[in-house]
């Protein structure tokens, strides 16, 4: 099955500055990875995900890339905002058939310093 | 006001007893998901269903069971087979067409402490 790994595992950054998150992933087949955020004491809430047929994404302050040769792809939030900190988790959904399973990075605790 | 709801949202039970978590959704999404989420573990998938009346395990089913008798409804059992049953629990719905690049919607959670 698929393997998600995530770094770093909390990441602390000034309010203004660039946060990024990478994951990386084994089941080369896999094509689908979304971002989700989780605030304190809610479920978590998709912000963004990739397709394996693209390269990188962006929407506002949010960007996702994908290395598929590396099995790679990471997180880029800019001009980073204390409403930004929270724990924020990659996944990735193995292709094939009709499995709709998403494998999840454990997290990554951003906290925004104003 | 669609969405998935989660019921209680805080559960405690004495050690040996079964203990059931409900969750509800109004979005009209075929499957359905639980998780579970320790400190620093990320989100394991516990049990699925994409079609009432099937499901199927997950990474740690072990423990746990489900029923799938309405589109909307997706109870989880902790019973006490399950060694560790304190945790987090998140149940996710989506849509299950389109290839599977299908935004799941978590709910809000059920905190289970078992005594």
């Amino acid at each position: 099955g698929e393997n998600v790994e995530q770094h770093p595992s909390t990441l602390s950054v000034q309010e203004g500055d660039s946060a990024v998150i990478k994951c990386t992933y084994s089941d080369s087949a896999s094509n689908y990875f979304p971002w989700y955020k989780q605030e304190l004491g809610k479920g978590p809430q998709l912000i963004i995900d990739i397709r394996s047929n693209v390269g990188e994404k962006k929407d506002q302050r949010i960007a996702v890339t994908l290395n598929k040769t590396a099995k790679h792809f990471s997180l880029h939030i800019t001009e980073t905002q204390p409403e930004d900190s929270a724990v924020y988790f990659c996944a990735a959904r193995e292709s094939g058939g009709s499995n709709y399973k998403l494998t999840f990075g454990k997290g990554t605790l951003l906290t925004v310093n104003p | 006001d669609g969405g998935i709801t989660q019921s209680p949202k805080y559960l405690f039970r004495k050690e040996g007893q079964n203990v059931t978590l409900s969750c509800e959704q109004n979005l009209n999404h075929d499957a359905m998901y639980w998780y579970r989420q320790d400190p620093g573990q990320g989100l394991r998938l516990i049990y699925y269903s994409q079609i009432v009346n099937d499901f199927q395990k997950g990474d740690i089913a072990e423990g746990y069971s489900v029923s799938r008798e309405k589109k909307e409804s997706f109870p989880l059992t902790v019973t006490s087979a399950q060694k560790n049953p304190t945790a987090f629990y998140l149940c996710a719905s989506s849509i299950a067409r389109g290839g599977g690049y299908n935004e799941q919607f978590f709910g809000p959670g059920t905190r289970l402490t078992v005594l």
